[in-house]
């Protein structure tokens, strides 16, 4: 069964607005993180942000804020004034601790393809 | 401090050739990773490592073996390639996430195989 979907297979955003990436995730385990990995053209995975399920508050990096829903299961990543850099493609991804049956391996949703028009 | 470098960064193989995938990290992470990217796929696991001497199998592990004989080292085996194998490669590596932890721990990726298969 698929644990992370992410509905946006593309999306566009005009330079400087404000643009949020749809997540959802399942998993009956108390313990997880879920994370977000941008992949420009290069090819190279960059982490961006990160939130624990015991975190309270939500996840801040900069322009990259992750809004956590945990009663719906959703991790939105939300990217403040889009810049012309920040076409890439975008992963979410969760990770269930290590032990109690889990070795805490990292899944992925197939991703969002970003595209800022100027 | 390298991080997690692979080598090569592309490769071409004739179906039916051998090869191996060169992954190496310098953080004393326990925990490595392979995954294979195809396009509208996602990363999908192939074989992890929780530490030297412990393999298992991801999600894809037809076609492919592991060993891990240091922390440093885990080298992925294409037994006899298939063209199904064309695909870009990523190594990974992290501390062992234990859930009775309060931090969690981010994956670190390299930069990337990219194999085609003939």
């Amino acid at each position: 069964a698929q644990k992370i979907t992410q509905t946006q297979p593309g999306m566009f955003v005009q330079e400087k607005e404000a643009v949020t990436l749809d997540c959802t995730y399942d998993t009956s385990d108390p313990s997880y993180g879920l994370f977000w990995y941008k992949q420009p053209s290069s090819g190279e995975m960059i982490f961006l942000i990160y939130q624990g399920s015991y975190d309270q508050q939500n996840a801040t990096e900069g322009r990259y804020s992750l809004n956590f829903q945990k009663a719906r299961k959703s991790a939105n990543l939300v990217i403040s004034a889009s810049q012309l850099g920040d076409s890439a493609m975008y992963f979410c991804a969760m990770r269930e601790g290590w032990g109690g049956g889990s070795q805490g391996n990292l899944i992925f949703g197939k991703g969002t393809k970003l595209s800022v028009k100027p | 401090n390298a991080g997690v470098t692979q080598t090569p960064k592309f490769q071409v193989l004739k179906t039916g050739q051998s090869m191996t995938l060169q992954c190496a990290q310098d953080m004393n992470h326990e925990y490595m990773s392979w995954y294979r990217q195809d396009p509208g796929m996602g990363l999908r696991l192939i074989h992890y490592s929780v530490g030297a001497g412990i393999t298992d199998q991801g999600e894809v592990p037809n076609g492919y073996n592991v060993s891990r004989s240091t922390t440093e080292d885990f080298p992925l085996r294409l037994l006899s390639a298939a063209p199904s194998q064309t695909s870009v490669y990523f190594c990974a590596s992290s501390s062992r996430w234990d859930r009775y932890k309060g931090t969690v721990e981010t994956q670190y990726f390299g930069p990337g195989t990219r194999l085609l298969v003939l």
